[in-house]
């Protein structure tokens, strides 16, 4: 089954305490993204890779790395996680076809608080 | 700068009934891509239909069509025959289709539809 997988759902945890939340698609896709969702903002991209090796800040990447070493992998890092981090997240993937419009899939959520 | 707008905080429909969701988009762009999804309690994001900037019919896609009007840069969502599963946020989002563009998706508020039996 075409997916692309987040892991954890769901992480509690306190400031300053290094988190990686991994995001994983089985689709082949060049495109890989992270959004984060707050009420009342929608989605807000944080950063975003074309392919492997090829990453991008997005609208909103202070506090927040990534690295694209596989295709297929697309970890997000908070390495001192404060507060204002709490909120939803969303890895998406996508073929990476220029002057296309093909939909991007998005994993199930990863849902963190910080305390 | 692209932006869009979803003025709709919440609805509610009767259930069979059919109902549409408003979203309002800007750009400068001469191509783009306008997508809708459906977000339900359960949290994930659900790919719904899409519309592009040059395609001369509207999208449909079962119980789904997209109402797109270029000139007045909107692009609304209809539901026929609401489901109590419509139930969900729904969000409107855009992508450039430039060449230099990050392929990055713009998203709305949301609108969060409510059917009732």
């Amino acid at each position: 089954e075409a997916q692309v997988t987040q892991n954890p759902r769901y992480l509690i945890t306190v400031t300053g305490k290094k988190l990686t939340v991994t995001c994983s698609q089985n689709m082949n896709h060049e495109y890989m993204s992270w959004y984060r969702q707050d009420p009342g903002l929608g989605l807000r991209q944080i950063y975003y890779s074309m392919n492997v090796e090829v990453t991008d800040k997005g609208d909103v990447p202070e506090g927040y790395k990534v690295s694209r070493k596989e295709k297929r992998n697309f970890p997000l890092i908070l390495e001192s996680p404060s507060p204002n981090q709490t909120s939803l997240y969303f890895c998406a993937s996508a073929p990476y076809l220029r002057g296309s419009n093909q939909p991007q899939h998005f994993g199930d959520g990863t849902r963190l608080s910080i305390l | 700068a692209q932006k869009i707008t979803q003025t709709q905080p919440g609805m509610f429909v009767q259930e069979k009934e059919a109902v549409t969701l408003d979203c309002t988009y800007d750009t400068s762009d001469q191509s783009y891509g306008l997508f809708w999804y459906k977000q339900p309690s359960s949290g994930e994001m659900i790919f719904l239909i899409y519309q592009g900037s040059y395609d001369e019919q509207n999208a449909t896609e079962g119980r789904y069509s997209l109402n797109f009007q270029k000139a007045r840069k909107s692009a609304n969502l209809v539901i026929s025959a609401s489901q109590l599963g419509d139930s969900a946020m729904y969000f409107c989002a855009m992508r450039s289709v430039r060449m230099d563009s990050s392929y990055k998706l713009i998203f709305g508020s949301g609108t969060r539809l409510l059917v009732r039996p």
